[in-house]
């Protein structure tokens, strides 16, 4: 079975303080994708990475950058985080299969 | 471009009735179709998916769907509720095999309740 593994499940910070959140994929895949949820606006794409040191902008990368040195690792990164940036962030990877994505547990950020 | 519509941000049904769950769809090439589904404080688990083989999937939990092409719409379906299958339900689609170049278009979601 594929594990996508988030490293932090809750989370509460302050506004402006810098936060990571990392995740980790066993599927040797390159692609890996951050999303971010909200009630009554399903997941949305942040980024995404197809390949280590690449990526590429989703639906709303504003506030957010990404990190992928290694390729089993996918760091999602608010430089000054904000009170609207309180959701719930899921990391996915692709498995062998056909088209579908697997995802991590997710990690709860609640900003004050 | 791809885009789901689930009509129904919540929808209600009693402990062995009939689920069905609307999802239609837009995308300007042949789709790949998903159903998720998520507990609380969990992520998302994949209930089936449709990727132009049968048109009818069955997928995990006695849940199935069919893909109509002339209706856009990817419904989901069980004949009878469980109380264990309140949650919330995701449908997706791609353009792409393999999570595509740029992953999944989701639904905003439909939160199932299970009246005992």
């Amino acid at each position: 079975d594929v594990k996508v593994t988030q490293s932090s499940r809750y989370l509460v910070k302050r506004t402006g303080e810098k936060v990571f959140l990392e995740c980790v994929q066993d599927m040797d895949h390159e692609n890996m994708f951050w999303y971010r949820q909200d009630p009554g606006l399903g997941l949305r794409l942040i980024y995404f990475s197809y390949d280590v040191k690449m990526k590429e902008k989703g639906d709303i990368p504003e506030g957010y950058s990404v990190s992928r040195e290694k390729k089993e690792r996918f760091s999602l990164i608010l430089e000054s985080a904000s009170t609207n940036q309180t959701s719930m962030y899921l990391c996915a990877t692709p498995g062998k299969g056909e088209g579908e994505l697997f995802f991590g547990e997710g990690s709860r950020l609640t900003v004050l | 471009a791809q885009s789901v519509t689930q009509l129904g941000s919540h929808v209600s049904v009693s402990e062995g009735a009939l689920v069905l769950l609307r999802c239609n769809y837009s995308s300007s090439v042949p789709p790949y179709l998903f159903w998720y589904v998520q507990y609380p404080n969990q992520g998302l688990q994949l209930l089936l998916k449709y990727t132009s083989a049968a048109t009818l999937v069955k997928g995990i939990n006695g849940f199935e769907a069919e893909f109509k092409k002339s209706e856009t719409s990817f419904h989901l379906t069980k004949p009878s509720a469980h109380m264990r299958d309140a949650a919330e339900y995701f449908c997706a689609v791609s353009a792409y095999s393999g999570g595509g170049a740029d992953g999944l278009t989701f639904g905003k979601g439909t939160h199932l309740i299970i009246q005992p």
